[in-house]
């Protein structure tokens, strides 16, 4: 059971330059969420999915879009790369969507966008 | 909106001694909190929650928290702590009528000295 798994680990990117952050998940879980981790500011909530074909923003959403096409993958797309978007994101998910169940949390993507 | 506090960015403790990590919360209507532990290059991991009833949540790697409704707080509590407890946490909050929107607060790091 890999639990949820995040690629790639690490990735530097030039300002301007597009990527994909890939999240999956095998526990068949039906919430999905990104967030981004940032000094002294915790953990910021960018887009969640509470289902295939249903997506909304969270807290911090601009310059990043989201598609849920399947239940086990939700990828997290960075339009145009800024320096202010370097972070670590971290994707997460849920059994079901009520609001009493607990995270369970990828390792992690180290971005550094130069 | 709902938001977190945690007055320390770090807390130090000797070995065998005990440890507080302190949490206030705000939040419309009752809240749902969790604590959630972070190793060092990890994903986090849920430690407890509070959804209802006793005030006093017990959760894993000993570890308990106390919900204080008045003082609006969640003190993250373990009587005797251990040099492996040594990490950053994180609490959270979420409000009754949002089942999606989880905010988290800037973390504390803790060092257990042998």
């Amino acid at each position: 059971n890999a639990g949820v798994t995040q690629t790639p680990k690490f990735q530097v990117l030039k300002t301007g330059q597009s990527m994909t952050l890939q999240c999956a998940q095998d526990m068949n879980h039906e919430y999905m969420s990104w967030y981004r981790q940032d000094p002294g500011m915790g953990l910021r909530l960018i887009h969640y999915s509470v289902g295939a074909g249903i997506t909304d923003q969270g807290e911090v959403p601009n310059g990043y879009n989201v598609s849920r096409s399947t239940t086990e993958d939700f990828p997290l797309r960075l339009l145009s790369a800024a320096p202010s978007q370097t972070s670590v994101y971290f994707c997460a998910s849920s059994y079901g969507t009520g609001g009493t169940r607990e995270l369970f949390f990828g390792e992690g993507s180290r971005l550094t966008v130069l | 909106a709902q938001s977190v506090a945690q007055p320390e960015d770090q807390v130090n403790v000797a070995e065998g001694n005990p440890l507080t990590v302190k949490c206030t919360y705000s939040v419309s209507g009752n809240p749902y909190l969790f604590w959630y532990v972070q190793y060092p290059n990890r994903g986090l991991q849920f430690l407890l929650k509070y959804i209802t009833g006793d005030n006093l949540v017990k959760g894993s790697y000993g570890f308990e928290a106390e919900f204080n409704k008045s003082q609006t707080s969640f003190h993250l509590k373990k009587p005797s702590a251990l040099v492996s407890d040594s990490a950053l946490y994180f609490c959270a909050v979420r409000p009754f009528s949002n089942d999606y929107k989880l905010s988290f607060g800037a973390g504390t790091t803790v060092t257990v000295r042998a």
